[in-house]
């Protein structure tokens, strides 16, 4: 069966200070994976995916995310943290072309420091 | 992207009753979800909405409880039946990109607190 784990519930930072969001995976064949944002009130955003190709990619607001088979992990980055960032982000992980077996990690709450 | 209106945004609710949210589209999507996000939890699938049949229930989900509508492509309701306070939760209408079927958009979310 598929997991996702978020290990970090909440993570505090200051403004302008660089960020890393860990996500692990279990899937049994290649991973579709997911960063989405959500923010206090609000459903949720897709930041960026990975799908196939470069195992880096480029999101929205300046957020990537680099994926590692060897590690299973697909850990969100930002070099500089801005204080609109503070939300609560999500990792998923699918198969191809199935959208219903998405499977979301419980989830990072980060907070920014001004 | 699709854009995704729901209502309402929230509402509390006493138990026993019954509240069905809207979701809204503004194209033509062959798939819509519906999921619910406990306090302090992931999102978890409640249900499929198929366009003119039944919807198609995740494990631990029964239509009698949530029951579903999906009378066209571009529009669904979830209504929470006889709710308790175990049923206070956001709740969130998602559909996937019409090309792929493999991004979800999600709605802004209903959140439902029940008394």
């Amino acid at each position: 069966a598929q997991s996702v784990t978020q290990p970090d519930i909440h993570i505090t930072v200051s403004e302008g200070a660089s960020l890393e969001l860990r996500c692990n995976y279990s899937y049994g064949a290649t991973p579709y994976l997911f960063w989405y944002v959500q923010s206090p009130g609000q459903g949720l955003q897709l930041l960026l995916k990975y799908f196939s190709g470069d195992t880096l990619v480029q999101g929205i607001k300046g957020f990537e995310a680099e994926f590692k088979r060897s590690q299973s992990s697909f850990n969100l980055r930002k070099p500089s943290v801005h204080w609109s960032d503070a939300a609560e982000y999500f990792c998923a992980v699918g198969g191809a072309g199935s959208a219903r077996q998405l499977t979301f990690g419980s989830g990072t709450q980060l907070t920014v420091l001004p | 992207s699709a854009v995704i209106s729901q209502k309402p945004s929230r509402d509390i609710c006493q138990r026993g009753t019954s509240l069905t949210i809207q979701c809204q589209v503004d194209s033509q999507v062959t798939m819509m979800f519906w999921y619910r996000q406990q306090p302090g939890q992931s999102l978890t699938l409640i249900a499929t909405a198929n366009q003119g049949s039944e919807a198609t229930y995740e494990s631990g989900f029964v239509i009698d409880k949530f029951p579903i509508s999906r009378p066209n492509l571009t529009f669904s309701t979830l209504t929470v039946s006889n709710m308790s306070p175990e049923d206070s939760s956001i709740y969130l209408c998602s559909v996937t990109d019409s090309a792929t079927n493999e991004k979800l958009f999600f709605g802004s979310g209903t959140q439902l607190s029940v008394l």
